[in-house]
């Protein structure tokens, strides 16, 4: 069984350019959600995909945006970056089976620096 | 709403001691709980969970945390410390809900000494 990837693993962009993170979901998962994670806090819910659509939605302004694939893996995009965009990013994916919780598995994260 | 509380950004013990690390939360309907360690560099590991079972639950590597409603707590704890525990632990809460999100505190550093 393979676990959650993510991919870059480090990443530097300046201010105002674009980035793109990727995250393939564990074998079986259909659901995926990423987190923020600035420097010395806890992690901060984005968003979270269940079968190619947004299914919620944290307290980021509408450049942070995300896709779901028919394979269930997941992209985020960060448009016109800004220096406190700076954080660990991770993706953590579960198998949504009915309105109950299920346990997320979450990757290593990208490391992005803004400069 | 819910939110997590975790009293002590840093927590020193030496190798061998107690370790205890505070959570208390705040949940308007029956919460789940969580507590997840984070080594440099790396993502995040279940270390155990609360799920409205045993109010005692046990995880991996010797750690346990009980679940008492009446103070809004999960404290985390290890009997014995040992030098590969030095990590950051996060405690988190969600609900049992379809749409279920978690929502962390802000983390506790945990120094190990010789």
């Amino acid at each position: 069984e393979t676990g959650v990837t993510q991919s870059p693993t480090h990443l530097i962009k300046t201010r105002g350019q674009q980035v793109t993170l990727r995250c393939s979901s564990q074998s079986g998962h259909n659901t995926v959600s990423w987190y923020q994670q600035a420097l010395g806090q806890g992690p901060q819910f984005i968003f979270q995909y269940y079968r190619e659509e947004e299914n919620g939605r944290g307290n980021f302004p509408p450049r942070f945006s995300g896709l779901q694939f028919p394979n269930y893996s997941s992209e985020l995009n960060v448009n016109a970056l800004e220096l406190d965009d700076s954080a660990l990013y991770l993706c953590a994916s579960s198998l949504q089976t009915g309105n109950v919780f299920n346990e997320q598995f979450f990757g290593p994260g990208t490391r992005l620096t803004v400069l | 709403a819910q939110s997590v509380t975790q009293l002590g950004s840093h927590v020193s013990v030496s190798e061998g001691a107690l370790v205890l690390l505070r959570c208390n939360y705040s949940s308007s309907v029956p919460p789940y709980l969580f507590w997840y360690v984070q080594y440099p560099n790396q993502g995040l590991q279940l270390l155990l969970k609360y799920t409205s079972a045993a109010t005692l639950v046990k995880g991996i590597n010797g750690f346990e945390a009980e679940f008492k409603k009446s103070e809004t707590s999960f404290h985390l704890t290890k009997p014995s410390a040992h030098m590969s525990d030095a990590a950051e632990y996060f405690c988190a809460v969600t609900t049992n809900s379809g749409y279920s999100t978690l929502t962390f505190g802000k983390g506790t550093m945990l120094l190990v000494s010789p």
